[in-house]
């Protein structure tokens, strides 16, 4: 069965700390997407990647392959990151994705 | 960056009528798009993948004559909600990857449709 999980569900920081997202998942999953979802409901893909480290910016996007794990960073938070991160495995062979259950990011000022 | 479109952004509507969503790739040509729903605090689900030219292809548990999906055209792709009743109501999101261009199976997601069936 093919399955993305997140942690943590809730993570609320202070502005300019650093932020940790992580995401595991099964075998049978190809590359991890990283979204961002604002109140609104629109969804922005931040990252795809199936090895190694993209960087976009403050985001940071890390994979270990053998661990089956990713993670999403952001350096010098800013309240206008809140938002909901969900981590996305992309099925082996296919385009469509498994999603995680989204962690929900708030950054006081 | 790809942009991908979705009419209406937010629709009320009786019990028992239909509804239709539409979802626009406008920049790319999309063969595959994707229809999500999306409940209160929780994750998407994938609902189906419609297919240009071809069938859609529906996730288990979902019902093929209630959510008719039809990809008449390489960049427009309509979700139908037929005989839609309360239990609908939720934010239909589509996506579509831009797979002629690398990277490939980046994905691009419209903003959503808020359906609201009273």
């Amino acid at each position: 069965k093919n399955e993305v999980e997140q942690s943590p569900q809730n993570l609320t920081a202070q502005e300019g700390e650093f932020i940790t997202i992580n995401c595991s998942y099964s075998v049978g999953i190809s590359a991890l997407h990283w979204l961002q979802q604002h109140p609104g409901g629109g969804i922005v893909s931040l990252f795809m990647l199936s090895s190694g480290k993209k960087k976009h910016g403050r985001l940071i996007a890390t994979i270990n392959i053998q661990e089956k794990h990713s993670s999403l960073h952001i350096t010098a938070s800013h309240p206008r990151d809140s938002a909901v991160y969900i981590c996305a495995g992309q099925i082996q062979g296919a385009q469509k994705l498994v999603f995680g259950q989204g962690t929900r990011l708030t950054i006081n000022p | 960056g790809a942009v991908v479109s979705q009419h209406p952004s937010r629709v009320i509507c009786k019990s028992g009528t239909s509804v239709k969503i539409e979802c626009r790739s406008l920049d790319f040509q999309a063969t595959t798009m994707f229809w999500y729903r999306q409940f209160p605090k929780q994750s998407l689900m994938l609902m189906a993948t419609s297919n240009e030219g071809s069938k859609a292809t529906y996730e288990q548990g979902v019902e093929k004559d209630k959510f008719l999906i039809n990809h008449a055209s390489l960049t427009l792709s309509t979700l139908t909600v037929t005989s839609a009743h309360p239990e609908d109501s939720s934010f239909y999101i589509c996506s579509a990857p831009k797979d002629s261009v690398f990277p490939y199976n980046e994905q691009f997601f419209g903003p959503g449709t808020r359906l609201t069936v009273l």
